[in-house]
């Protein structure tokens, strides 16, 4: 079975302060995780997934295996980031699996 | 691009009636298309995944008599709660991806409230 597990229900962090938001897996496979960002009133929408190793929005994420975590990441907080970070994993047929989300609340 | 739709965006029914939700893509042709259930403050819960032109694929503990299922084309999903109860109020939010790769994006729904009384 999989799951995703995010420990923090709420992350409270200053402007400009580095953000870490903890993300741990279990799958017997070989995953594919993604961070998914939901803004205030609006849908849920994908922030980046672990095979384009890229940088949204100066958020990273890098998968590691030997931890099983999948953590984001940004240097610099912005009041702007303030939303809710669920991390999910695919497994087969392309099902995603949520963890229970993260509230990111960037105060000035 | 690549924008879901989902109507309504909230209902209202009596204990006992059943409640249609449509989910559409937009702009691209969806091969398969997800239904989730969210409680407050809980996560997103994968009930069923539907492809075109084939019966829903229902998750462990979903009720396939009581959530029915209908991807009848490519841009189009209902989730049909059949005899709704107030325990069946709940958020549910559809997604979409546009081909039948392992790794598609998923595109999600605003979702649609449910409440019944």
């Amino acid at each position: 079975a999989q799951r995703v597990t995010q420990p923090e229900k709420l992350l409270s962090v200053f402007k400009g302060a580095p953000v870490e938001l903890k993300c741990n897996y279990s799958y017997s496979g070989s995953p594919e995780l993604f961070w998914y960002v939901q803004y205030s009133r609006q849908r849920l929408q994908l922030l980046l997934r672990h095979i384009s190793r890229e940088s949204i929005k100066g958020f990273t994420a890098d998968l590691n295996k030997g931890e099983t975590s999948f953590h984001l990441k940004k240097p610099f907080a912005q009041e702007e980031d303030s939303a809710m970070y669920y991390c999910a994993l695919a497994g087969g047929g392309n099902k995603l699996t949520f963890g229970t989300g993260t509230q990111l609340k960037v105060e000035l | 691009g690549a924008v879901v739709s989902q109507h309504p965006s909230w209902v209202i029914c009596k204990s006992g009636t059943s409640v249609k939700i449509e989910c559409r893509s937009l702009d691209f042709q969806a091969t398969t298309m997800f239904w989730y259930r969210q409680f407050p403050k809980q996560s997103l819960m994968l009930m069923a995944t539907s492809n075109e032109g084939s019966k829903a694929t229902y998750e462990q503990g979903v009720e396939k008599d009581k959530f029915l299922i209908n991807h009848a084309s490519l841009t189009l999903s209902t989730l049909t709660v059949t005899s709704a109860h107030p325990e069946d109020s709940s958020f549910y939010i559809c997604s979409a991806t546009g081909s039948s790769g392992i790794t598609d994006t998923q595109y999600f729904g605003p979702g649609t409230r449910l409440t019944v009384l």
